[in-house]
């Protein structure tokens, strides 16, 4: 089982919210982690959106708009992204990522399609 | 504005090596920690090493263990990854990003990425 598992594509409207979930494999506490989730698009490199470990300790990346958001659900054992107000140009990969036993562990990618 | 510039990739046999370079502006290089980070084509994101700020602590997926080197020399703020018995599935783009205080903290920044392709 992989360590972060994301789905790999959700689709959304403009103008509504996308939840992208980011769960840990079980036996991995997401309460512990700092999530950092990453933008790429296509012939692009990754972009840095946010940190997230909790309401206390979380960081928005530099010109990212305060639409993109992280939280935790504990019950999941997930980190999510959440996007409001979705506009075409989000249309992308998302990555999360986390420091664990000492090496950075990525996610698979979710493919956000809006249309 | 901090920048990062990759450079030395290219078209190798499998089974030689090649170094990867990574030149750093716009920032204190010699307190950050760095990653390189790849990505097959088609493929997601796979982290191959971090190095900390001051050189002593590095770190590797399994899957380069024993065949990359990451190494600093921060008097040049540049960062390297030495490759060698190169193999085919080590084919991707590589990115170099800054990381932050400590190895552990992730990437807020990345190059543009230099393409290594391994084939014979």
């Amino acid at each position: 089982q992989a360590v972060l598992t994301q789905p790999a594509s959700l689709s959304a409207s403009p103008g509504a919210s996308a939840s992208l979930t980011c769960t840990l494999r079980s036996g991995i506490n997401v309460g512990t982690y700092r999530i950092y989730w990453y933008q790429q698009k296509p012939g692009s490199p990754p972009q840095y959106l946010l940190k997230y470990r909790s309401d206390s300790d979380k960081q928005q990346g530099s010109g990212v708009p305060s639409r993109f958001s992280g939280s935790k659900d504990a019950s999941a054992n997930a980190g999510i992204l959440l996007i409001s107000g979705l506009q075409s140009e989000d249309e992308a990969d998302y990555y999360c990522m986390i420091w664990h036993s000492s090496a950075v562990v990525f996610g698979g990618g979710t493919k956000l399609t809006v249309l | 504005q901090v920048q990062l510039v990759e450079s030395g990739g290219g078209v190798v046999q499998p089974g030689t090596s090649l170094r990867l370079s990574c030149v750093a502006s716009g920032f204190t290089f010699n307190t950050y920690a760095i990653h390189w980070v790849r990505q097959a084509p088609g493929r997601g994101l796979e982290w191959v090493a971090a190095i900390s700020s001051d050189g002593n602590n590095k770190y590797y997926a399994d899957s380069v263990k024993g065949r990359f080197t990451i190494s600093r020399d921060n008097s040049k703020s540049t960062l390297y990854l030495q490759m060698n018995s190169l193999r085919a599935e080590d084919s991707a783009v590589y990115y170099c990003g800054r990381g932050g205080t400590y190895s552990s903290d992730g990437a807020d920044c990345w190059g543009q990425g230099t393409l290594v392709t391994v084939s014979s």
